[in-house]
């Protein structure tokens, strides 16, 4: 079945530095979508990517999908404290209908 | 008002009990989902309903039950609880075709 690897599984960072996180889907992806859970809460959708090569920023946020739609990356510039959480990649299933199969998560630590 | 709304937020049990947890939408999503996070924070998806339909029914426990009674609720029922039943529920709903999810507070379950 379709898989979905995301690295890496923690990053600590000092306030201001930079962090990215990499996701690879096992099959080509119609759509790729990015939640952040802060902790102790819930996933909350931050974006979804759909066309090949296609960047979006959001602030500090640059998320980017792959030009063959297997991959994609969330970059953080100058991250800060509320930047804290785990950040999760999905991509549809596109077996069955309205599944998403979540990456593992990246757990994004910032020391102030 | 809470878009996705699940109760309870806490529930401690003893192994052998029986429990439900239930959840609402006031999105007017057709689609909505029960995921299990464990402790590493992965995010598995368990059952789907489109309409009060069954469509998604991953390899679960027969223990676990799922029922929808419109397409605004969807409860879990789990049977014989489990120490390895601790984890976090979270329901979660989207709109036909989209699939963009949104999540529910989670229900942090702890089987002693």
């Amino acid at each position: 079945g379709q898989q979905v690897m995301q690295i890496p599984q923690y990053q600590h960072v000092q306030e201001g530095e930079d962090f990215t996180t990499y996701c690879n889907s096992s099959t080509t992806l119609s759509n790729i979508q990015w939640y952040k859970q802060r902790p102790g809460g819930h996933p909350v959708f931050l974006i979804q990517l759909v066309k090949s090569g296609e960047v979006k920023k959001q602030k500090r946020l640059t998320f980017q999908f792959g030009e063959a739609k297997k991959n994609s990356s969330l970059h953080i510039t100058a991250t800060q404290t509320t930047d804290v959480g785990t950040y999760f990649c999905a991509g549809p299933d596109g077996t069955s209908y309205g599944k998403l199969t979540f990456g593992q998560g990246t757990i994004l630590t910032v020391h102030p | 008002d809470t878009a996705v709304s699940q109760t309870p937020k806490y529930l401690v049990t003893q192994m052998g009990n029986d429990k439900s947890i239930k959840c609402e939408q006031n999105l007017g999503h057709d689609t909505m989902y029960w995921y299990k996070q464990d402790s590493k924070k992965f995010l598995k998806i368990m059952f789907s309903y489109n309409n009060k339909e069954l469509i998604i029914n991953e390899t679960v426990p027969n223990r676990f039950s799922p029922k929808s009674p419109d397409k605004a609720h969807l409860n879990l029922h789990i049977n014989s609880l489990e120490l390895g039943d601790s984890a976090v529920y979270f329901c979660a709903s989207s709109q036909t075709r989209e699939n963009i999810q949104y999540f529910g507070a989670g229900t942090r379950l702890s089987v002693l």
